[in-house]
């Protein structure tokens, strides 16, 4: 099936630094999410962008939080600067436009933050 | 917000038998449901999905169940085999405006010979 990937698939930085997290969404897909997930707990939804914009972030979506994709490279996530709260594992998923219901999801970046 | 909850965390079944697990959900508006599988180290990947025109839906050994007056949902796998040993986590998207999914909190599903 359609496959989303990311990079890297763990990182390690020190509190206070900048981090970035890599997406690469299904090739024909137009719709971009990230999930977040705690050890223990269910995926919860950050952010999802469209055409160049965010469409709709949630309360966890922080000041520190940044998403882009510059000229069709990778979907990213920044996170500057970085607390203890956000070691997290991160799911990126994408949905073709006009079908935004089905998305698929990548194998997750597990961030450590010291 | 939306809240999805899930129910069991985890279930234990001999291979052959059947399993359900559960999720309830708030906003009635809510109009999406998927349900992922996500095994050690993977990506979920979506098994099957519902939505709020269908009550019932089978993919192969997959049924899903929806009852929108309860605000309930639900997934029977039948004839279980070890390979549907995994972590599994039912979804809602509260309407169609949004591109939000919503999950429970997973439901850990062992296949035992």
């Amino acid at each position: 099936g359609p496959k989303v990937l990311q990079i890297p698939s763990h990182q390690i930085i020190d509190m206070g630094q900048m981090v970035t997290l890599n997406c690469d969404p299904v090739s024909n897909h137009l719709y971009f999410y990230w999930y977040k997930q705690i050890l223990g707990q269910q995926m919860e939804f950050l952010v999802n962008f469209y055409n160049g914009k965010v469409m709709e972030k949630s309360k966890l979506f922080k000041d520190q939080f940044s998403v882009e994709r510059p000229d069709g490279s990778y979907f990213t996530l920044k996170i500057q600067p970085t607390a203890l709260e956000d070691s997290a594992v991160y799911f990126c998923a994408s949905s073709l436009e006009g079908a935004q219901d089905t998305q698929y999801f990548g194998p997750g970046t597990r961030l450590l933050v010291l | 917000g939306e809240q999805v909850e899930q129910l069991p965390s985890i279930l234990r079944v001999q291979e052959g038998s059947s399993a359900s697990i559960n999720c309830s959900y708030e906003d009635s508006a809510s109009n999406y449901f998927p349900w992922y599988k996500q095994e050690p180290g993977e990506n979920p990947k979506l098994i099957i999905d519902i939505r709020s025109n269908m009550e019932r839906k089978q993919i192969q050994e997959l049924i899903v169940l929806l009852d929108k007056k309860a605000k309930r949902f639900s997934l029977h796998i039948t004839d279980t085999q070890p390979g549907d040993s995994a972590m599994y986590f039912c979804a809602a998207k509260p309407g169609a405006n949004t591109g939000k999914l919503t999950f429970g909190h997973g439901t850990i599903l062992r296949v035992h010979p």
